[in-house]
């Protein structure tokens, strides 16, 4: 069964800092997708940065960035110059087959300035 | 704004009732997929339709069930309401191509409570 594991509740980094949040996932499959997404009080979920599982090359967008290893089935985002903007629950996502998604529980991000 | 709307925003109903939560997609996009967020968890895969027909579905029972229509909007129903099913639905919609399927956007979600 696909799980995907967050095993940090809540982090807290002061602006301009780096942070790390930590992903796991399980999975007996050899092509996937890995995702992290943003969610602000407003609720609205929206991707931050997505990794196709056949590319060795770890996935950049802007400050956001991943480190992926596939034999360790472990995804954590890097958030680079931390921003008060960047303050919400952060969900980590896995999809297989196109047809099924799988999140984390969240980590809560606090942006201290 | 991601171009995914939902209706109504907040909704109250009581055990044993139905309900029907509505999504609409960004125009072009053939996929809708639902997720059920309980308070302070990860959404939860309910289902997923692909041209308007359930081509996927998680671990949630016969009596949520959905339509996807051909104008990009989509509904789900939940039938004979419990107390557990107190939680945000939110609507994703996509497109899924020759190349795969592109990024989800999210609707805001409905945030239905049942007493």
């Amino acid at each position: 069964a696909q799980t995907v594991t967050q095993s940090q509740p809540e982090m807290s980094v002061q602006e301009a800092e780096t942070v790390t949040l930590s992903c796991t996932y399980d999975t007996s499959e050899s092509d996937y997708y890995l995702f992290w997404y943003k969610q602000p009080p407003s609720r609205q979920m929206i991707l931050v940065i997505r990794q196709e599982a056949y590319k060795q090359q770890n996935a950049t967008e802007n400050r956001f960035s991943v480190n992926f290893q596939k034999a360790a089935k472990s995804f954590s985002l890097k958030i680079s110059d931390s921003q008060l903007g960047d303050a919400a629950m952060y969900f980590c996502a896995y999809e297989a087959n196109f047809n099924k998604f799988y999140f984390g529980s969240g980590t809560k991000l606090n942006v201290k300035p | 704004e991601t171009g995914v709307t939902q209706s109504p925003t907040h909704l109250i109903k009581t055990r044993g009732q139905q309900v029907t939560l509505r999504c609409s997609s960004q125009s072009g996009h053939n996929t809708v997929s639902w997720y059920q967020q309980a308070l302070g968890q990860g959404p939860q895969f309910i289902f997923q339709y692909y041209r308007e027909e359930e081509n996927g579905r998680g671990n949630f029972p016969p009596r949520f069930s959905g339509l996807q229509f051909p104008n990009y909007s989509s509904e789900l129903n939940v039938n004979a309401l419990e107390l557990d099913d107190s939680a945000l639905y939110l609507c994703a919609s996509r497109l899924q191509g020759r190349r795969g399927p592109e990024t989800q956007y999210f609707g805001p979600g409905t945030r239905l409570l049942v007493l």
